[in-house]
């Protein structure tokens, strides 16, 4: 079974605070892991992609990935209003040939002006 | 880069009646696509893995002869919704992988297509 498990929220933080989401994986050989943000009634984005273990830095966002504890994170820093939406972690399971993700069932995150 | 195309956005039709939806992969070149639904407030649910030239592969409990798929080119799939009936009603939305891009895995989403059966 290739679980992906999300704090399930909702997560309110204030303009210019930093937010935190967190994943959990079953596969100890999952390969990929993505962060997807939808906002309601959109569809997926992607917004930040890792492969190994460590930060990976894209403006405002920072992935983190540690994989001997099967975590994922996304740091949202200086977070602003437009940043609230649904945040999926995604990742691939090991062998997996076709890219096939596996969804959490998202964190709901507001940020309040 | 990595634009995938959804057609049409929206769609309302009377029970009985067969939806065909599009998903382009507008920049890049997509061996394979996938299906989702999304039903209010709940999480994406994979429906199938398209690869081109070959036959879908369906997750369980999804009806292959109800929910047809075609993948007949590398940046073109379609969904046909057969016979939908008001519980089909959902928002549909396809993904495709490029397999050539910078990083592994990436799926890049379509726009979705909001599917109502009266």
């Amino acid at each position: 079974q290739k679980e992906v498990e999300q704090n399930s929220g909702p997560l309110s933080v204030p303009e210019g605070a930093i937010a935190s989401l967190n994943c959990t994986y079953s596969d100890r050989g999952s390969q990929s892991f993505f962060w997807y943000r939808q906002y309601s009634g959109k569809s997926p984005e992607l917004i930040m992609s890792i492969y190994s273990n460590g930060d990976k830095e894209d403006g405002r966002f920072t992935a983190q990935l540690n994989k001997a504890s099967q975590y994922v994170s996304l740091l949202i820093r200086d977070s602003q209003p437009s940043d609230s939406a649904t945040y999926l972690c995604a990742v691939t399971p090991r062998g997996s040939t076709l890219g096939r993700l596996y969804f959490g069932r998202g964190t709901q995150l507001t940020v309040w002006p | 880069g990595a634009v995938v195309s959804q057609h049409p956005s929206w769609v309302i039709c009377k029970s009985g009646t067969s939806v065909k939806i599009e998903c382009r992969s507008l920049d890049f070149q997509a061996t394979t696509m996938f299906w989702y639904r999304q039903f209010p407030k709940q999480s994406l649910m994979l429906m199938a893995t398209s690869n081109e030239g070959s036959k879908a592969t369906y997750e369980q409990g999804v009806e292959k002869d109800k929910f047809l798929i075609n993948h007949a080119s590398l940046t073109l799939s379609t969904l046909t919704v057969t016979s939908a009936h008001p519980e089909d009603s959902s928002f549909y939305i396809c993904s495709a992988r490029d397999a050539g891009g910078r990083e592994p895995n990436e799926q890049f989403f379509g726009p979705g297509t909001r599917l109502t059966v009266l």
